[in-house]
């Protein structure tokens, strides 16, 4: 099946810093992907949509200024954590989703791995 | 809105016994569901989805769910559950009325399989 990597998998910074996460479709093209974020034993929730040539859509009550999204090209796109704070600690995932062939429906989606970012 | 429910938080439960992860949903709209599995730190790998069809749905590792529009639910089973089966399981629905790739999960039920 499709493979959706991210990097890194695991970070830890000083409050006020910058995080970049990246996530990546190896083997297919993903003109749209998604930002998920999980907290400690708790479901997904959606934060934002990447679009590819155009700029991302954020949920309500996600800041945009905070999480940066670049799409940059058709297999990458990059969420940013701008002067991350403690409570930004969590686990951060990425999806790509395989539109079906002649359809504008998405028939599925593939995850990354994840990335845990902890910020101290 | 539509929302999914997962009724279980915790479903202990031996080797090789049956089991059933509850999940139900709300919408307005037709929805596409989804059964997704997380191993420990890891992302979601997809178990099995509803998007039209029979509502017998199966799934990988000898999953199936059933679609049931009357009582709003998508529960999850498995005739005989191995060790290696202990996860946290997510039901979704697809945000719209179309499969927009845009997911809503439900809480997560922890499957937890003892020896």
């Amino acid at each position: 099946g499709a493979v959706v990597s991210q990097h890194p998998s695991r970070v830890i910074c000083k409050s006020g810093t910058s995080v970049k996460i990246e996530c990546r479709s190896l083997d297919f093209q993903a003109t749209t992907m998604f930002w998920y974020r999980q907290f400690p034993k708790q479901s997904l929730m959606l934060m934002a949509t990447s679009n590819e040539g155009s700029k991302a859509t954020y949920e309500q009550g996600v800041e945009k200024d905070k999480f940066l999204i670049n799409h940059a090209s058709l297999t990458l796109s990059t969420l940013t954590v701008t002067s991350a704070h403690p409570e930004d600690s969590s686990f951060y995932i990425c999806s790509a989703p395989l539109r079906s062939a002649g359809t504008s429906a998405y028939n599925e989606q593939f995850f990354g791995p994840g990335t845990r970012l902890t910020v101290l | 809105a539509q929302s999914v429910t997962q009724l279980d938080s915790q479903v202990p439960v031996f080797e090789e016994a049956p089991v059933e992860l509850r999940c139900n949903y709300s919408s307005s709209v037709s929805v596409y569901l989804f059964w997704y599995v997380q191993y420990p730190n890891q992302g979601l790998q997809l178990l099995l989805k509803y998007l039209s069809g029979s509502t017998l749905v199966k799934g990988i590792n000898g999953f199936e769910a059933e679609f049931n529009k009357s009582q709003t639910s998508f529960h999850l089973r498995k005739p005989s559950v191995h060790i290696s089966d202990t996860a946290e399981y997510f039901c979704a629905v697809s945000r719209g009325s179309s499969n927009t790739g845009k997911l809503i999960f439900g809480q997560g039920t922890t499957l937890q399989v003892k020896p």
